[in-house]
């Protein structure tokens, strides 16, 4: 089974500030991780997500994530906040494509950007 | 009209009430889930059905009633709901169950009950 661990369920950022969420996973086998946003009221959006080959993959929103295997991490950046950055920011992961897999999400990140 | 639609986007219900949400999906995927999500709580899974099959209800009261006529279509039929039945229902559908591609979400319902 896999599992995502997101720490500090708000995060509060200066604009223009760096942007930075942790995303730790747990899976027994090769994972496909994957970053969602969700406004207010709204769906959660696909931001990026890694299956394989380039560890770091560029999303929208000029977000990017790193894939570190030894680190287990996918943490997710980018340069500088923008006050439309503000939402909830979730972290998946999933078995490889191998099998049944549900996604597993983390608790979630609730972003606010102080202008 | 592509992407994953729900309808309605807000619902308010009295207890005693039967209604139904409504999902579709213009993808092509052959799974299709519905998620509760409430405030301050992670996302939970509810039900996932593939090729309208039920293939997981993870222990979700009966009031909640779930059916699935073709892979496009997704109901969600609820009846003597409880106020902490209060969420926002999401929909999210994929290509099937191995979750590589991950899920497209629609909107959801925002549901209240009085």
């Amino acid at each position: 089974a896999q599992s995502v661990t997101q720490l500090g369920s708000h995060v509060s950022v200066s604009e223009g500030a760096l942007v930075l969420l942790r995303c730790n996973y747990s899976s027994s086998v090769p994972p496909y991780l994957f970053w969602y946003v969700q406004y207010p009221n709204q769906g959660l959006q696909l931001l990026l997500k890694y299956t394989t080959g380039a560890t770091l993959v560029k999303g929208i929103n000029g977000f990017e994530a790193e894939f570190k295997k030894s680190e287990t991490s996918f943490h997710l950046t980018k340069p500088s906040a923008h006050m439309s950055d503000a939402a909830e920011y979730f972290c998946a992961v999933s078995g490889g494509g191998k099998g049944n897999n549900r996604l597993a999400f983390g608790k979630g990140n609730q972003v606010v950007v102080i202008p | 009209e592509t992407g994953v639609t729900q309808t309605p986007r807000h619902l308010v219900m009295g207890m005693t009430n039967k209604k139904s949400l409504k999902c579709e999906q213009h993808l092509g995927h052959n799974a299709m889930y519905w998620y509760k999500q409430s405030a301050k709580k992670p996302l939970e899974l509810m039900f996932v059905y593939s090729l309208e099959e039920r293939v997981e209800n993870n222990s979700v009261p009966s009031r909640f009633s779930p059916e699935c006529p073709n892979s496009s279509h997704l109901f969600l039929h609820l009846h003597t709901l409880q106020p902490e039945d209060s969420a926002l229902y999401l929909c999210a559908s994929s290509q099937d169950l191995r979750g590589g591609g991950g899920y497209t979400f629609g909107s959801g319902t925002r549901l209240t009950v009085v």
